[in-house]
């Protein structure tokens, strides 16, 4: 089993739908929840960091932590073209380390 | 505040040769990590540094190795090119006692022929 699973996808949504991103994890140590977003020959740029059970919000995004199942997910409402990139789930296991999922590839048709 | 830099951007060298690739995180970071990112094997942890030491390191050959001075820059070194060396080379800063949140620099594009 990996450690960071995500579908790699394409996922395809058309504009002004809302995008659901989804990670599950084994490593029930882990501290801290992130999601980057990376455009393709671009390097990864963090847009949601979550620590605790629960939803946070910010802007159109929202992630989602459930500690008890292990998993972590991202919410983009009102989706843009614009967000058509690979989002990346990552998460800190502790010791200097954090651990990438493979990526999800997103699509939002016009 | 400034980003992460890393230099080169881009390198081409040939299989055998050496290569070092520079990092020069955020102001005011302190942990610097090296990650290798490939179509295929998606972002692999090569190795991190927190006040010139190395503190946990991927499952990578021996051939990459890393450094970091006492101003926080990092380089990392690969020895002995293979083609399947050629990839994207990232390294990430973030703020020791913080919330572990990690900023990307660029990237160094490296092909190997």
């Amino acid at each position: 089993q990996k450690e960071v699973e995500q579908n790699s996808g394409p996922l395809s949504v058309p504009e002004g739908a809302i995008a659901s991103l989804n990670c599950t994890y084994s490593d029930r140590g882990s501290q801290s929840f992130f999601w980057y977003r990376q455009y393709s020959g671009k390097s990864p740029e963090l847009i949601m960091s979550i620590y605790s059970n629960g939803d946070k919000e910010d802007g159109r995004f929202t992630a989602q932590l459930n500690k008890a199942s292990q998993y972590v997910s991202l919410l983009i409402r009102d989706s843009q073209p614009s967000d058509s990139a690979t989002y990346l789930c990552a998460l800190y296991t502790g010791g200097f380390k954090t651990i990438f999922g493979a990526g999800t590839r997103l699509f939002v048709k016009a | 505040k400034a980003g992460v830099t890393q230099t080169p951007r881009y390198l081409i060298k040939t299989r055998g040769q050496q290569v070092t690739l520079s990092c020069s995180p955020i102001s005011g970071h302190r942990s610097v990590s090296w990650y290798q990112q490939t179509p295929g094997q998606g972002l692999q942890f090569l190795f991190e540094y927190f006040s010139e030491t190395q503190r946990n390191k991927g499952n990578f050959p021996g051939r990459f190795s890393g450094r970091q001075f006492s101003n926080s820059r990092s380089e990392m070194n690969v020895s002995t090119l293979e083609l399947g060396d050629s990839a994207l080379y990232l390294c990430a800063s973030s703020y020791v006692g913080g919330n572990n949140e990690q900023f990307f620099g660029p990237g160094t594009r490296l092909t190997v022929l």
